[in-house]
């Protein structure tokens, strides 16, 4: 498995607080993803980032901000949190040698909760 | 606007019965095509990509332009085959995202 980490793995939250989930590599990967997985959805693109400070909105952006200070950590914050946005978060990553392509490695997600 | 369609969000067969999950995308372009799965408890995991025409675990995919579709198939299941498959389509170069199915959950019943 590439080096990929999430952190929290899980979170209980009420709505209205912020929140922050961590994407960890040790790959050097230069492209990283958030999706968020909800039954009936699949898994769908929130942000993503191909470069320290570059970003991009993905499909379901709305309530989601990110960033990328370093190669290794791709932070995605919920400046608010709703109910809607209960779901599992997926970070992922790309290989540098195969430049972008499809071909993905994803970490173990975290669950999130609103309540 | 690309789109990837799973029409099926479970399908159950039985042990030694063959396996087909479809999947048909929608791109004017030239798509590379993915099936990724999903085991229970683990992370989501590449198994095949259109361009390697590889069989991996005994699935074989091909791609059919003219059909617009990407199934993915196994002549006979194995109960450990039992996960979430998604289909995924990248657009090619230029594009930095990967559009994913809504899903099929695979049973395979023993």
């Amino acid at each position: 498995d590439a080096g990929i980490t999430q952190s929290p793995r899980h979170k209980v939250t009420e709505t209205g607080t912020p929140v922050t989930l961590r994407c960890h590599q040790t790959e050097n990967h230069r492209y990283m993803y958030w999706y968020r997985q909800d039954p009936g959805h699949g898994l769908r693109l929130i942000h993503y980032s191909y470069g320290v400070k570059d970003t991009d909105k993905g499909e379901v952006s709305d309530g989601y901000s990110v960033s990328r200070s370093k190669t290794e950590d791709f932070l995605l914050t919920l400046e608010s949190a709703t109910s809607s946005q209960t779901s599992v978060y997926f970070c992922a990553i790309s290989e540098p040698a195969r430049g972008n392509t499809g071909e993905l490695f994803f970490g173990e997600g975290s669950r999130l909760t609103v309540l | 606007a690309q789109r990837v369609t799973q029409p099926e969000k479970l399908l159950s067969v039985f042990k030694g019965a063959p396996v087909e999950l479809k999947c048909n995308y929608s791109y004017s372009g030239s798509p590379e095509l993915f099936w990724y799965v999903q085991y229970s408890r683990q992370r989501l995991q590449l198994l095949l990509r259109h361009i390697s025409r590889e069989s991996i675990k005994g699935f074989t995919a091909d791609l059919n332009k003219g059909e617009t579709s990407f199934h993915l198939k196994k002549p006979f299941a194995q109960e450990e085959d039992s996960a979430m498959y998604y289909c995924a389509l990248h657009s090619g170069a230029g594009s930095y995202q990967l559009t994913f199915g809504k899903g099929t959950k695979l049973s395979v019943i023993p």
